[in-house]
């Protein structure tokens, strides 16, 4: 498997501008996350999907954020319009979870993460 | 609120020159306790899952024991290529299903 795939890897753009994330996660997961990672902040949930329905967006910092995940192979994070406080890397990860015995498979498989930079 | 304190925020070492670092944790009923691994550049790498008091895991010269207020990572004669930030994440029952809580990390840096 290749793992959580996410592009572009780099982002630059000028503030105002739409920026769109784009993840893939690992084939047979069903819960997928975006993060935020900060020097100030660390890591920050934004988002996050269970069978590709958002259970807890309280994460996401403003309207000019969303999230979609249209099927299980694939979800987008859109920022619009983008501002410089944005800048940060923005990490995807995917997870399977079971209930019966499943300790082992708790834990999230993160992608490569996307620098973006907004001037 | 479930918070996760690391410490220290970085540390150097030289090789060979074992060492702790420490996850303090506060949570409504802990669920699991991760620790990842990140390189520069790269995702978080899975490195262990802790469940409850008492419980120890070990992967080569990382060991991560826990107890029911902070768990630590051992890392016993390390070498050059254990430079990295060691993260560590706690998820509890108060929290939706499969949030992590994240630190802010410890930065090791090993000499050779």
């Amino acid at each position: 498997d290749a793992g959580v795939i996410q592009s572009p890897r780099h982002e630059v753009t000028e503030m105002g501008q739409e920026v769109t994330l784009r993840c893939k996660p690992i084939s047979g997961h069903n819960s997928l996350f975006w993060y935020r990672q900060t020097m100030m902040r660390g890591l920050e949930l934004l988002i996050y999907f269970n069978n590709n329905v958002p259970i807890d967006d309280s994460g996401m910092p403003e309207d000019r954020f969303s999230a979609k995940m249209p099927n299980a192979s694939f979800s987008t994070l859109k920022i619009q319009p983008s501002e410089p406080r944005d800048s940060a890397v923005y990490f995807c990860a995917s997870h399977i979870y079971t209930l019966s015995g499943g300790s082992s498979y708790n834990e999230q498989f993160f992608g490569p993460g996307t620098r973006l930079t907004v001037l | 609120e479930d918070q996760v304190t690391q410490s220290p925020e970085a540390l150097r070492l030289q090789e060979g020159e074992s060492s702790s670092l420490n996850c303090s944790y506060t949570v409504s009923g802990l669920r699991g306790l991760f620790w990842y691994r990140q390189d520069p550049g790269k995702g978080p790498e899975f490195l262990f899952t802790l469940y409850s008091a008492g419980e120890e895991k070990e992967k080569e010269r990382l060991k991560a024991t826990l107890t029911k207020k902070e768990s630590f990572l051992h890392i016993t004669a390390p070498k050059p290529e254990d430079s990295a930030t060691y993260l560590c994440a706690v998820r509890g029952y108060g929290g939706s299903q499969g949030n992590l809580i994240f630190g802010k990390g410890t930065k090791l840096s090993v000499k050779p």
